[in-house]
């Protein structure tokens, strides 16, 4: 089966301007989850899809995150406007059941300058 | 608040020669845990998972890891190391839900 897919792989853009990182999970995954390591620190959890509901976004650091999943498939994570504490790997998981393994993407590389 | 402490950063470890790796948890009930490794480039794979039963937990790549309770520690360990296994790793611990809580990471450096 296809893994998690996470794009794009690297994106710098500048303080201010607007990013959207697409996460697709592997198919027939109902779960799906947004962790954000920045540099130095530990993996965070963000927030966790059940199909194109969001069943806990309480890691979600600021209203700047904007974290969506129409039709419960692929998920899209936009951040607006970026400040320079955004910088850091993102990872998208997701998983068939709620108490399955979890199966990362590659993750997407963010730099703000 | 659950949380995981990994206390070494970087490691490193002659090929051949064995590994641990350490991690302490804290958490208030029996806890669930987790070994991920990271390989540059690549995504966070899952070695072995610990859930209820037998304390030693058998995962893949040769990896193994040993549930403590008395000493709230979950180390990684490998009799034998490869060149192959430098990458960095992360123990975890399911948290709230279905997430995951996890520590810093350690970074796996292998001489030849």
């Amino acid at each position: 089966e296809a893994g998690v897919t996470q794009f794009p792989s690297h994106s710098v853009i500048e303080k201010g301007q607007t990013v959207t990182l697409r996460c697709d999970p592997i198919s027939g995954h109902d779960n799906l989850y947004w962790y954000r390591r920045v540099m130095g620190k530990e993996i965070k959890f963000l927030l966790h899809f059940v199909k194109e509901s969001k069943q806990d976004e309480s890691g979600m650091p600021n209203n700047r995150f904007l974290a969506e999943r129409t039709g419960g498939t692929y998920s899209t994570l936009k951040v607006q406007p970026a400040e320079l504490e955004d910088s850091g790997v993102y990872f998208c998981a997701s998983s068939r059941l709620p108490d399955s393994p979890l199966h990362f993407g590659n993750g997407t590389r963010l730099t703000v300058t | 608040a659950q949380s995981v402490t990994q206390p070494d950063i970087h490691i490193t470890v002659s090929e051949g020669a064995s590994l641990e790796l350490r991690c302490n948890y804290s958490y208030g009930a029996t806890p669930y845990l987790f070994w991920y490794v990271q390989s540059p480039g690549q995504g966070l794979q899952l070695l072995l998972k610990y859930f209820s039963g037998d304390t030693l937990v058998q995962g893949i790549k040769g990896f193994e890891a040993e549930f403590k309770r008395s000493q709230s520690s979950f180390n990684l360990r490998k009799p034998s190391v490869h060149w192959s296994d430098a990458a960095e790793y992360f123990c975890a611990v399911l948290s709230g839900y279905s997430t995951l809580t996890f520590g810093k990471g350690t970074m796996l450096l292998v001489s030849p």
